[in-house]
């Protein structure tokens, strides 16, 4: 079973525009969720995370919401920019952490 | 500090063949999970070690194994490889809890043939 969903496998926006990504999780006992992006053959690297007991966490560009109730969080990316072209994987953390397979952001001029 | 790094970076073994992987977590990280890659399952948890104890599992056959040393380096090891084993092994390490951030190495390129 698909804990965590990402149901976009891709997305395209353009240089300057939002980039929203989303993310649905099922179990409840999660805690802490995470957003990495992820270049072709290397390891993701971390971008942003968010506990539970938060609704909102911002760095700089990236802000990444959490609603409990729904079981969704999103990412947004403000102002995109060609280099945010990469795919983005959200995860979810109780004991261990569940990917959501990821979708592939392009970013064009 | 210096980031995680796994070796060797590629690798190409024959089905029946065992293989083992290195990882060597940031300084002070004690946790180390290991993840398999594959186009189809995206990134599955293979299993963590924590002060060289197997702190959790994910749901893979027990031809993959791996173990922790005192230094916090972790291998693993798959037995009897498939050519379904192909895939990208990624390493990440935490300092400890479950609330901390994993960071990711480049990963092991692993190829069946």
């Amino acid at each position: 079973d698909q804990q965590v969903k990402q149901n976009s496998p891709s997305l395209s926006v353009q240089e300057g525009r939002i980039s929203i990504l989303n993310c649905d999780y099922t179990n409840s006992m999660f805690d802490y969720f995470l957003w990495y992006k992820k270049y072709p053959a290397e390891g993701p690297t971390f971008l942003i995370s968010i506990s539970s007991i938060k609704d909102k966490n911002e760095d700089g560009r990236f802000t990444v919401f959490l609603n409990k109730s729904a079981k969704h969080l999103s990412l947004h990316i403000v102002p995109s920019q060609p280099g945010d072209s990469a795919v983005y994987f959200c995860a979810a953390s109780a004991d261990k952490l569940i990917f959501g397979t990821g979708t592939r952001l392009q970013v064009f001029p | 500090k210096a980031g995680v790094t796994q070796t060797p970076r590629y690798l190409i073994k024959t089905r029946g063949q065992q293989v083992t992987l290195s990882c060597s977590p940031i300084s002070g990280h004690r946790s180390v999970s290991w993840y398999q890659q594959t186009p189809g399952q995206g990134l599955q948890f293979l299993f963590e070690y924590f002060s060289e104890t197997q702190r959790n599992k994910g749901n893979f056959p027990g031809r993959f194994s791996g173990r922790q040393f005192s230094n916090s380096r972790s291998e693993m090891n798959v037995s009897t490889l498939e050519l379904g084993d192909s895939a990208l092994y990624l390493c990440a390490s935490r300092e400890a809890g479950f609330q901390e951030t994993q960071y990711f190495g480049p990963g092991t390129r692993l190829l069946v043939l």
